[in-house]
Order: structure tokens, then C-alpha cells, then sequence
């Protein structure tokens, strides 16, 4: 079963304005990532942020952990129309090699 | 330095036939992995490696088999493809060491088995 979900599934808005989208998940964590994929291309890794980190940023791109609600939240601020793709978040616990994947928020952003 | 590169990057199977899918990865990375997505999901770990010699089943191991040929290279083999392994097959590695979980993905295998 998958251990992140996101919402929302679908996300439209136009270019310049935020997005955000949620991740929940299951079980104890040790960090927690959000990948972003293109249409037809591999995930790429956006950001990093661990289990003992409430907040943390990476240019247009800011991320906040909840461990108490197991969520976290990703806010891409001024949108911009390459910003169009699938976001993904992805949880990694300790003493495992294994990532769990949600099953992703698809963005679109109007130019 | 090329990242991590799948072959082929489109299959088409009758079932019951067999295939591998190649992976290798020029970033010295211990750990690798392959995922299935299938349309409007995430991915599903299939296996994984977390260093050379060692592989262990994920989420959805059922129907497939990998080798672990060496540190650079980790195959996922479907024995007797079935309609339900029709997917886009992911294959990621990951360094080692506190402050490396970041995963490299390639650009994935479409597969369709008829």
C-alpha cells in the first residue's frame, strides 16, 4: 500500500500565482522528499527535508513537515508555466533502504 | 557522466514472453532500485539493492526476478510477462552515507505486454 497520499490529485492555476500541495503519510519517518516529473521523464529530486526539520527552502520551492499530523506540505511560489508537471513526495525511514512514493499532485500552469 | 541510463526505452511483449531491462548508473552509487508506475499513480518499489550483492523484494516483487551484475549495473527480468506487468519501469540509484538520500532516476522503460 502506498505510505504518502497527496492532494490534491489535480491542480490548475495560473502563472504567477502559489501552489500548494499536501503529502500525508503512515508511519514514522526519517526524512521525507518531493521529486517533480515531467510529462513522459523521470522523477527529479527538489528538495530534502528530515524528520527533526519543521521548515525548510530551496529558491521558489518551500517545504514544512508535520511529524505530530505526519503531513507535509510543498508551496512553489510564483508559478511560472515550466512549473507544469507531477509532484511527488516520497518518505524514507530509518534502518531501511526503501522510499515509499505518494501517488503525486499533476500541476498545470497557465501561461 | 551520464547519470543513470535504462535500455530499451520502449517494449512491446506477447505474454508469456521474456525480457530484461537494463540499468547502470556512473555515479558510484551503492544503492539502486526499480519502481513501476502505472497511469495516475506513484511508483511501486518492485526490488531494490542496497550494495553489491545484495538484493531484497519491494512493495511489488510478484512476476519478476533482478540481478545485482555488479556495482554499476542492476537488471530486472520478467520471466513470463503478463498484461498487468504493462507499466513504465523506473530504475534509480542513491549514494550512501548520512546526507545522500537522494535518488537519481533514469528515463524509464515503456512496456507493453499484449
Amino acid at each position: 500500500s502506498q505510505q504518502g497520499e497527496e492532494d490534491p490529485q489535480a491542480l490548475s492555476i495560473q502563472e504567477g500565482e502559489n501552489a500548494t500541495m499536501n503529502c500525508s503519510y503512515k508511519t514514522s519517518i526519517n526524512n521525507l522528499q518531493w521529486y517533480r516529473q515531467n510529462s513522459g521523464r523521470g522523477l527529479v529530486h527538489l528538495i530534502l527535508i528530515r524528520s527533526n526539520e519543521r521548515e525548510k527552502h530551496s529558491g521558489r520551492l518551500r517545504v514544512t513537515l508535520d511529524t505530530s499530523k505526519k503531513s507535509s506540505s510543498l508551496l512553489i511560489t510564483a508559478s511560472r508555466a515550466a512549473d507544469t508537471a507531477s509532484y511527488f513526495c516520497a518518505t524514507g525511514s530509518s534502518g531501511t533502504y526503501k522510499y515509499i512514493f505518494g501517488t503525486g499532485t499533476r500541476l498545470k500552469v497557465l501561461a | 557522466n551520464a547519470g543513470v541510463t535504462q535500455t530499451p526505452k520502449f517494449q512491446v511483449l506477447k505474454t508469456g514472453q521474456s525480457m530484461t531491462l537494463q540499468c547502470a548508473q556512473d555515479m558510484n552509487h551503492n544503492s539502486m532500485y526499480w519502481y513501476r508506475q502505472d497511469p495516475g499513480m506513484g511508483l511501486r518499489l518492485i526490488y531494490y539493492s542496497a550494495s553489491e550483492g545484495t538484493t531484497d523484494k519491494g512493495e511489488v516483487p510478484n512476476g519478476y526476478n533482478v540481478s545485482r551484475l555488479n556495482k554499476r549495473e542492476f537488471s530486472l527480468r520478467l520471466e513470463s510477462a503478463a498484461p498487468s506487468q504493462t507499466s513504465v519501469y523506473f530504475c534509480a540509484s542513491r549514494g550512501s552515507g548520512t546526507g545522500v538520500e537522494t535518488q537519481y532516476f533514469g528515463p524509464g522503460t515503456r512496456l507493453l505486454v499484449l
